[in-house]
């Protein structure tokens, strides 16, 4: 069954303006991580959260996870038109396992 | 240090023809997973390998597909005879292999793009 699932399906917003994605997922899991597609080619890890953690940095990003919600957010401050790509949570129910992937969310930065 | 790299990039092939996609990953990853990305659907686990070994293959849609990793390094994966529903993107991963409770990234490369007509 889908676990990760991301919200909204796609997003467009003014350069500048930050972008905020959400995924939420069914059962416990070791860690989360954030990946982002730009169109036709691989997928790119942009950053993986723990179960005991709460918040992550990394440079523009932020991410979030709420495990008592089974929730995360992914958010983009100060966009830039080469942020647009396609961003997918993808959780790890334990160490080694798969990811399982929702079906992420497309986001568009306009110039 | 090199990512995962993948072969071919691009496919196009007839149904009831076989297609073999390769995954080099990357130097020391013992974990090597295959996925899928049939369009406008999430992406889905095939095949997790650790070193030579077949440690999860509870992905594998049916048994046109085959996975190998000799040796440990590179893997192969082989659809024969190929559907018209195989078509899709298929990555590879890798990954250090994690103890007890820990977990590493997962690095994905480039895709294999499969057309079946």
């Amino acid at each position: 069954s889908q676990q990760g699932e991301e919200d909204p399906q796609a997003l467009s917003i003014q350069e500048g303006e930050n972008a905020t994605m959400n995924c939420s997922y069914k059962t416990s899991i070791n860690n989360l991580q954030w990946y982002r597609q730009n169109s036709g080619r691989g997928l790119v890890h942009l950053i993986l959260i723990r179960s005991n953690e709460r918040e992550k940095h990394s440079g523009r990003l932020r991410v979030t996870l709420d495990t008592s919600k089974k929730s995360s957010s992914l958010l983009i401050t100060a966009s830039r038109a080469a942020d647009t790509a396609s961003y997918f949570c993808a959780t790890g129910p334990s160490g080694n396992t798969p990811l399982v992937f929702g079906k992420g969310t497309r986001l568009s930065v306009i110039a | 240090e090199a990512g995962v790299t993948q072969f071919p990039s691009h496919s196009v092939i007839e149904k009831g023809q076989t297609v073999t996609l390769r995954c080099d990953p990357i130097s020391g990853h013992d974990n090597l997973y295959w996925y899928r990305r049939v369009m406008g659907k999430e992406i889905k686990f095939l095949l997790h390998f650790v070193k030579e070994s077949k440690q999860d293959e509870s992905g594998m849609p049916n048994n046109r597909f085959l996975a190998e990793r000799t040796g440990g390094t590179y893997s192969t994966l082989k659809v024969q005879p190929a559907e018209l529903e195989d078509s899709g993107v298929y990555f590879c991963a890798s990954s250090r292999l994690a103890g007890g409770t820990g977990t590493d990234t997962q690095y994905f490369g480039p895709g294999t793009r499969l057309t079946v007509l």
